[in-house]
């Protein structure tokens, strides 16, 4: 069975400062990995997707992850953020077997304050 | 916009009752997602079709059940409902089957059972 652990319910951060947001997952075959965003009132975006080849993707709004198999996480960063990136972020992972089910977290909360 | 489409946005109705929440999958995808989101449980997964065919169950409850039809549009019906039956009830799609076909969510439709 796949999970995903987001380590950090809620992040509180000032404008124009790095932001980190951690999540770790598991699954016992390969992985694709997934963040999607959810602003207020609206369904999930997705942000950016790894899927094979470089570790370091890239995705929308100026946000990164890095893929680290390792330690199996996928941490997204921003290196500033605007008031504008408030809102709930979710990790999520699927599985290359015949899993069709797309695993989330339970989201992290940015709140970008002035 | 993500191209997915659900209908009606928000849905207000009894204990007891019966909805019917409606999706239209972005143009040229075949696999239909349903998914739940509650404060308490997050992003459940529900259901899953794939042009036409059930092909994953999450934890959809007895009361529930949802169909794809030829058009590839997805309807999920929810009866009997209970006040705990109240949440954001998203559908996305994918284009495949496969682990590395990201989903697209829809907007939501917000149900409110009193």
């Amino acid at each position: 069975a796949q999970s995903v652990t987001q380590l950090d319910s809620q992040v509180p951060v000032f404008e124009e400062a790095p932001v980190e947001l951690r999540c770790n997952y598991s699954s016992s075959v390969s992985v694709y990995l997934f963040w999607y965003v959810q602003y207020p009132n609206q369904g999930l975006q997705l942000l950016l997707k790894y899927l094979s080849g470089s570790t370091l993707v890239k995705g929308i709004n100026g946000f990164e992850a890095e893929f680290n198999k390792s330690q199996t996480s996928f941490h997204l960063r921003k290196p500033s953020v605007h008031i504008s990136d408030t809102a709930e972020y979710f990790c999520a992972v699927r599985s290359g077997g015949s899993n069709y089910k797309l695993t989330f977290g339970k989201g992290t909360l940015l709140t970008v304050n002035p | 916009d993500s191209g997915v489409t659900q209908t009606p946005k928000h849905l207000i109705t009894a204990t007891g009752q019966r909805v019917t929440l409606r999706c239209s999958p972005r143009s040229g995808d075949l696999s239909v997602y349903w998914y739940q989101q509650s404060l308490d449980q997050g992003l459940q997964f529900l259901i899953q079709y794939y042009n036409g065919e059930e092909r994953a169950k999450g934890n959809i409850l007895e009361r529930f059940s949802a169909q794809q039809f030829p058009d590839l549009h997805s309807e999920l019906n929810l009866s009997s409902l209970e006040l705990g039956d109240s949440a954001l009830y998203f559908c996305a799609s994918s284009v495949s089957l496969l682990g590395n076909s990201p989903l697209h969510f829809g907007n939501g439709t917000r149900l409110t059972v009193t």
